[in-house]
């Protein structure tokens, strides 16, 4: 049982490149969100899905897309890279109602934009 | 090298000693509240959690505490040990949507 799995582990991108983060559980958990973090700032929510082929935007979309085709995967897309995309990137997953609603993050993904 | 804790509020207690961690939260709604610990270089780890129909709750060496009446967490660790020094986040559930995360606390245990 490997919970939640992120890969790449880490990342240096031109600015204007594009790349794919990809997520996946094997915990049979409905909602995934990817977060972002930076020094000072908390973890702050850039989408979530509540299920397979669904997907929402959270604190900071701008920049990002996703896709969750399969419920197991969620992925993570910049399609032109900043230099303020630069960040530690988790992704998460959880039950809905009627259990213990806690996450499972990931071990990250750390990002250079330059 | 870790720059996740740059900025953050730091807590140093001495080993054995007992820590407490604060948090305050910002919306009266939530109704589910959860402290995580990250250790350098790893994801967030889930510690405890409560609901909003409770004022306290125990686990092994940690102890949570909610005061709705001020919107205040608390987290408590029994005898601290270098193993617990780490950055802690208090994250609290607004109705049925995504956790929102405090900026989090360093601690950081003296041997």
């Amino acid at each position: 049982n490997a919970g939640v799995t992120q890969t790449p582990k880490f990342r240096v991108l031109k600015t204007g490149q594009s790349m794919t983060l990809l997520c996946a559980q094997d915990m049979n958990h409905e909602y995934m969100y990817w977060y972002r973090q930076d020094p000072g700032m908390g973890l702050r929510l850039i989408h979530y899905s509540v299920g397979e082929g669904t997907t929402a935007k959270g604190e900071v979309p701008d920049g990002y897309n996703v896709s969750r085709l399969k419920k197991q995967n969620f992925l993570l897309g910049l399609e032109s890279a900043a230099p303020s995309q630069t960040s530690v990137y988790f992704c998460a997953s959880s039950y809905t109602r009627g259990r213990n609603y806690g996450y499972t993050f990931g071990s990250g993904t750390r990002l250079t934009v330059v | 090298g870790e720059s996740v804790g740059l900025h953050l509020p730091t807590l140093s207690v001495q080993e054995g000693d007992n820590s407490i961690i604060n948090c305050a939260y910002s919306n009266s709604a939530s109704d589910y509240f959860i402290w995580y610990k990250q250790e350098s270089g790893k994801g967030p780890q889930f510690i405890i959690d409560i609901r909003s129909n409770m004022d306290k709750r125990q686990g092994q060496r940690v102890t949570v505490l909610l005061n709705k009446t001020v919107k205040h967490l608390s987290l408590q660790i029994a005898a601290t040990q270098p193993g617990d020094s780490a950055v802690y986040f208090c994250a609290e559930r607004p109705g049925n949507t995504p956790l929102v995360f405090g900026k989090g606390t360093r601690l950081s245990v003296i041997a």
